[in-house]
């Protein structure tokens, strides 16, 4: 069964710095997709980015990039440049190509930007 | 068009009352998901829909909880009896999945369910 793995429950950091925040997975499957969601206060889970695991090139949307490890099956997330809208948990999450195309979420990281 | 709505945001229920929960997804999405979110913790999955067949129930907690969705569009969420242990958000998603690549989920605001 694939499992996905968020061992910092909480993070915090100095607002203009870089963050990262890590995820690891585990499967058998050679082809499937990443996620990065970002949950606010609100309550409203937003895509933050998607990785293909079939593309060897680490995603990238603004501030935010990917450090995509296949063979280490690892996610990571670097936060460049943190503001304090960056406040929220993260989740990491992973989706099969094959089967139902259910997604497994790890338990989160509740980043906290300080002023 | 907008986004994923929920209906209730809010359900304050008693101890073996019935609850429907509503989700309406975007226009046009085929593919809709149902997770449960207990206070600080992380997304549980509980069904996903292609079009209104559930090809995954695998995560529904047990009988008591059941789904359906009509006309590849609305879907609703029952609990039967609920239980203190069920109170959590309950969050809804959607996406296109035209096919395998494109499948980036769409959430609704979620419905917080608390059971006395």
């Amino acid at each position: 069964a694939q499992t996905v793995t968020q061992s910092q429950p909480e993070m915090s950091v100095q607002e203009a710095e870089t963050v990262t925040l890590s995820c690891t997975y585990d499967t058998s499957e050679n082809n499937y997709y990443l996620f990065w969601y970002k949950q606010p206060p609100s309550r409203q889970m937003i895509l933050v980015i998607r990785q293909e695991a079939y593309k060897q090139q680490n995603a990238t949307e603004n501030r935010f990039s990917v450090n995509f490890q296949k063979a280490a099956k690892s996610f990571s997330l670097k936060i460049s440049d943190s503001q304090l809208g960056d406040t929220a948990m993260y989740f990491c999450a992973f989706r099969t190509t094959s089967g139902t195309y259910k997604y497994i979420f790890g338990t989160g990281t509740r980043l906290k930007v300080l002023a | 068009g907008a986004g994923v709505s929920q209906s209730p945001s809010n359900k304050v229920t008693e101890k073996g009352k019935d609850v429907e929960l509503r989700c309406d997804p975007i226009s046009g999405h085929t593919a809709l998901y149902w997770y449960r979110q207990r206070l600080g913790q992380g997304l549980e999955f509980l069904i996903y829909f292609q079009g209104n067949s559930a090809p995954d129930k695998s995560g529904l907690p047990s009988d008591r909880f059941s789904a359906e969705r009509t006309g590849e569009s609305v879907s609703t969420l029952t609990i039967q009896r609920t239980q203190q242990e069920d109170s959590a958000v309950y969050l809804c998603a959607s996406s296109a999945l035209y096919w395998a690549g494109e499948d980036t989920q769409y959430f609704g605001p979620g419905t917080r369910l608390t059971v006395l």
